[in-house]
């Protein structure tokens, strides 16, 4: 079973970088790394996604080490509406298994 | 505009009675599939589709069927619901595969008594 590893929690502040890890030390060779954002009572949403070294998009930055044993989101300078759960799904097969997620509180 | 669209968006019912939850995408996505998310068990994939006529078991299929008679459709049948099934439900759907990007709906909530 493909298995992701993230930190339950994190408080950050309005304005501040906010870096979540997530370690899939059994990730497949075709697979990419994707993080999807969740609010409550709704459904993911996508974010970003790479393979290897480092992407970036409008919302957010991806850091993917050379092992792509883990994966670092960064969300600079982050704002109330940033308050969400982060998940990063591994896929086994055909499957996509999603971990706990990371609850991230944006404060005032 | 390009959406997954699940329906009913909040279902009470009983024991035992069938029910269908319908799931619709207007992307021509080739990959659908299904999630129960419950408060401390995260996101559970229930059963994936990927293509027509092409289904397989995710990690909670029990007490599930779907079918995908037609590309854009993956409804979700619970033949005799039972509480262990109240939850909130999500469709999702993807170009191909788990390693494009997903699309989800807006969730279902049902509350099985």
């Amino acid at each position: 079973l493909a298995k992701t590893t993230q930190p339950i929690s994190m408080d950050s502040y309005e304005g501040q970088e906010v870096n979540i890890t997530c370690s899939h030390n059994n990730i497949a060779t075709n697979d990419y790394i994707t993080w999807y954002q969740q609010f409550p009572s709704q459904g993911p949403r996508f974010i970003i996604q790479g393979y290897k070294t480092k992407v970036t998009n409008e919302v957010a930055s991806l850091f993917i080490p050379a092992d792509r044993k883990s994966s670092t989101l960064s969300l600079p300078r982050v704002s109330l509406s940033d308050t969400a759960v982060y998940y990063c799904p591994l896929g086994a097969g055909n499957k996509l298994t999603f971990g706990g997620g990371t609850r991230v509180l944006v404060k005032p | 505009e390009a959406q997954v669209t699940q329906n009913p968006r909040y279902l009470i019912t009983v024991t035992g009675k069938k029910l269908t939850v319908t799931c619709s995408q207007n992307m021509n996505h080739e990959y659908m599939s299904w999630y129960r998310q419950d408060p401390g068990l995260g996101l559970r994939q229930i059963y994936y589709s990927m293509n027509v006529e092409v289904t397989d078991k995710g990690d909670v299929p029990e007490g599930y069927k779907v079918s995908r008679k037609e590309k854009r459709n993956f409804p979700l049948i619970l033949e005799s619901p039972s509480p262990n099934q109240t939850s909130l439900y999500f469709c999702a759907s993807s170009r191909q595969g788990v390693n494009q990007p997903q699309h989800f709906g807006d969730g279902t909530r049902l509350s099985i008594l």
